[in-house]
């Protein structure tokens, strides 16, 4: 069974740096094709894709936020990290990681499996 | 990038009823568009990849169709448990970008 947990903090102070963590199991990450995005949602808005990290390190990011944003893979464990700087009350939102993966045979990748999301409220 | 818009932005509709979603991408995107659900205060859920293909446990009375820049999503019946929020995505060129999002209300 594939699981992906978000974790991090609940609330992070304006121009602070968020770091959530997305703890998987059930697939690996080292296998071709897989990958694992982060998208977010601010209340009441629509999702936001955030970044990617594929199997063969390859990492991806949203054009308005790639300077903020940073994503990784701990070695040697089932996670991926998200850092995202200088946060502001409009980062205000749920975060959601999910795997990607392509559909058997094909170069279709869609968001098979999410996370339940993790809460980030910005404030001081 | 790839900008995505969806019509209409909110739509009312009763149990039985056949509704149609639009997307749209601003530029050619092929069959690379997937469709997703979310329900309040849920994960999204995907229903259909690759502009037509249903997920496995995904209900037929959805479908999907199109390509390039123009893309639908059909749910043919509506049941109590479809009124929610759909997604479309890309996933032609990253970022992988949604779209603003169908809200399906009951009418």
């Amino acid at each position: 069974q594939v699981t992906l947990t978000e974790s991090g903090p609940a609330l992070v102070k304006p121009t602070q740096t968020l770091t959530l963590t997305c703890t998987f199991s059930g697939f690996s990450l080292s296998s071709s094709g897989m990958c694992v995005t982060w998208v977010r949602q601010p209340p009441g808005k629509a999702l936001e894709y955030l970044a990617r990290i594929d199997w063969d390190g390859d990492k991806y990011y949203s054009t308005s936020l790639k300077t903020r944003l940073a994503i990784s893979k701990a070695a040697s464990k089932n996670e991926v990290v998200l850092t995202m700087t200088n946060m502001d009350p409009a980062d205000t939102g749920t975060y959601f990681c999910a795997r990607v993966r392509p559909a058997a045979g094909t170069r279709y990748y869609y968001m098979d499996v999410w996370g339940t999301g993790t809460t980030v409220t910005v404030s001081s | 990038d790839t900008q995505m818009t969806q019509s209409p932005s909110s739509l009312s509709a009763s149990v039985g009823d056949r509704v149609t979603i639009t997307c749209r991408a601003s530029q050619s995107i092929s069959t690379y568009l997937n469709w997703y659900q979310q329900k309040p205060g849920k994960a999204p859920k995907v229903l259909i990849y690759g502009a037509s293909n249903l997920l496995s446990g995904v209900p037929s009375r959805f479908s999907g169709s199109g390509s390039g820049t123009e893309f639908t999503l059909t749910i043919s019946s509506l049941q109590p448990e479809d009124f929610a929020t759909y997604y479309c995505q890309q996933s032609y060129s990253s970022p992988c970008t949604f779209g603003p999002g169908t809200n399906l209300e009951i009418k």
